[in-house]
């Protein structure tokens, strides 16, 4: 398996415009969490789906974020509009769900909003 | 994550020195995991704690965790500088499975 994929792995976006992130978790992994880093609040989790439906959004940080899980192959996290303090780094991890088990992480989507 | 702490937050340790990292948690871990992070890339797995009292080794990296002090530690031992990176706590504290927070890493340098 070619693991997590995330697409683009670099994303340079001015001020307002809609930015939408793309994850491909490994296959049979039925957990997706979105991930944001940055260098003064670390590593912080954004949404989790399981089975393709979000359990918890609490981390997201307000409505210009948004998020969907069409089938099992596929994620999306949505910046509507964006802004300057949305640049970081977004990872996508999948993993098995309930099972105590790893969670495998993406190379990262780095935002920057100019 | 004001749920997980970690300390030190940096290391700079000479290349042949051992190293320990902490991670503390402020409610119950139910598991209790280790991720490595090089800079621009993903984290990845290191080792994955359940037990009190667990502890678990890799080539030259012990994982410990102590489920009554809801702490853990890593301890890297005749350290490389191949070990340097960021090193992130993640952990289970609400029992949703893999329901991961994480601690605000530790960044170790290693001198050769």
């Amino acid at each position: 398996d070619a693991g997590v994929i995330q697409s683009p792995r670099h994303e340079v976006t001015e001020m307002g415009q809609e930015v939408t992130l793309r994850c491909k978790p490994i296959s049979g992994h039925n957990s997706l969490f979105w991930y944001r880093q940055t260098m003064m609040r670390g590593l912080e989790l954004l949404i989790y789906f399981n089975n393709n439906v979000p359990i918890d959004d609490s981390g997201m940080p307000e409505d210009r974020f948004s998020a969907k899980m069409p089938n099992a192959s596929f994620s999306t996290l949505k910046i509507q509009p964006s802004e300057p303090r949305d640049s970081a780094v977004y990872f996508c991890a999948s993993s098995f769900a309930g099972g105590n088990t790893e969670a495998f992480f993406g190379q990262g989507t780095r935002l920057t909003v100019v | 994550s004001q749920e997980l702490e970690q300390s030190p937050q940096s290391l700079i340790v000479q290349e042949g020195k051992n190293l320990t990292i902490n991670c503390t948690s402020s409610k119950t871990l139910y598991g209790l995991y280790w991720y490595k992070q090089k800079y621009g890339e993903g984290l990845i797995f290191l080792m994955m704690l359940q037990k009190g009292g667990e502890e678990k080794s890799h080539e030259k990296i012990t994982a410990k965790l102590d489920e009554k002090k809801q702490q853990s530690s890593l301890h890297i031992t005749a350290s490389q500088p191949s070990h340097a990176g960021i090193y992130l706590c993640g952990a289970d504290i609400g029992n949703a499975g893999n329901m991961l927070t994480f601690g605000g890493g530790t960044r170790l340098m290693v001198k050769p």
